[in-house]
């Protein structure tokens, strides 16, 4: 498996660009998640899915878009590019066994820098 | 709404140290799930621990150990005999049900420098 894989790595926009986040699991897991990581600030949850076809909002939405064609993608589109959406954007997936027992699994993360 | 507060910003301990992190948390929620996550200096994320809020039953993994205590809302990782590689930001995380599952409140993290 390779688990949970993001591209770009970095990735410089210009304000009012947009551009998609990309997000893959090859582990066939059904929750998916994106968040954001700004200093000082901890992790905070931007959008998340719990199955193919359903999405919704984290605590930070706004500005961004996702869906969830498959099970294995879930993008994360910025539709005009601010430079408070300078961060680094982490997509996560979990996994429930038969017996409730839950893990995570991160991608390596995404660094974007909008001037 | 969700809260988690992590009091210590760094932490600093000389390696074999025991260290303990805190973490304390505001729920409305009678059903919820704690986590502990480390981020190394290389800047993954990497996920330790889900603590079910009705399972007040401490856990232990090696060095790693979780004192949660639900009288006081709190869910305190610590770490025995404290190595350079357990240098990370670490962060407690919390997530309710109903209305909020799914939604995952972190902490602002602590930073721990394990010096040799």
């Amino acid at each position: 498996n390779a688990g949970v894989t993001q591209t770009p790595k970095f990735q410089v926009l210009k304000t009012g660009q947009s551009m998609t986040l990309q997000c893959a699991q090859d582990m066939n897991h059904e929750y998916m998640s994106w968040y954001r990581q700004d200093p000082g600030m901890g992790l905070r949850l931007i959008h998340y899915s719990v199955g193919a076809g359903i999405t919704d909002q984290g605590e930070v939405p706004n500005g961004y878009n996702v869906s969830r064609s498959t099970t294995e993608d879930f993008p994360l589109r910025l539709l005009s590019a601010a430079p408070s959406q300078t961060s680094v954007y982490f997509c996560a997936s979990s996994y429930w066994n038969g017996q409730g027992k839950e893990t995570q699994y991160f991608g390596p993360g995404t660094r974007l820098l909008v001037l | 709404a969700q809260k988690v507060t992590q009091a210590q910003t760094e932490i600093s301990v000389v390696e074999k140290e025991d260290v303990t992190l805190d973490c304390v948390y505001e729920t409305r929620d009678t059903t919820y799930y704690l986590f502990w996550y480390k981020q190394p200096p290389s800047g993954e994320l990497v996920f330790l621990i889900r603590r079910n809020s009705f399972d007040e039953q401490n856990e232990i993994s090696g060095r790693y150990s979780w004192n949660f205590q639900k009288s006081t809302s709190s869910f305190n990782f610590t770490i025995t005999a404290s190595q350079v590689v357990d240098s990370a930001v670490y962060f407690c995380a919390l997530r309710g049900s109903g209305g909020s599952n799914y939604k995952l409140t972190f902490g602002k993290g602590t930073l721990l420098t394990v010096n040799p």
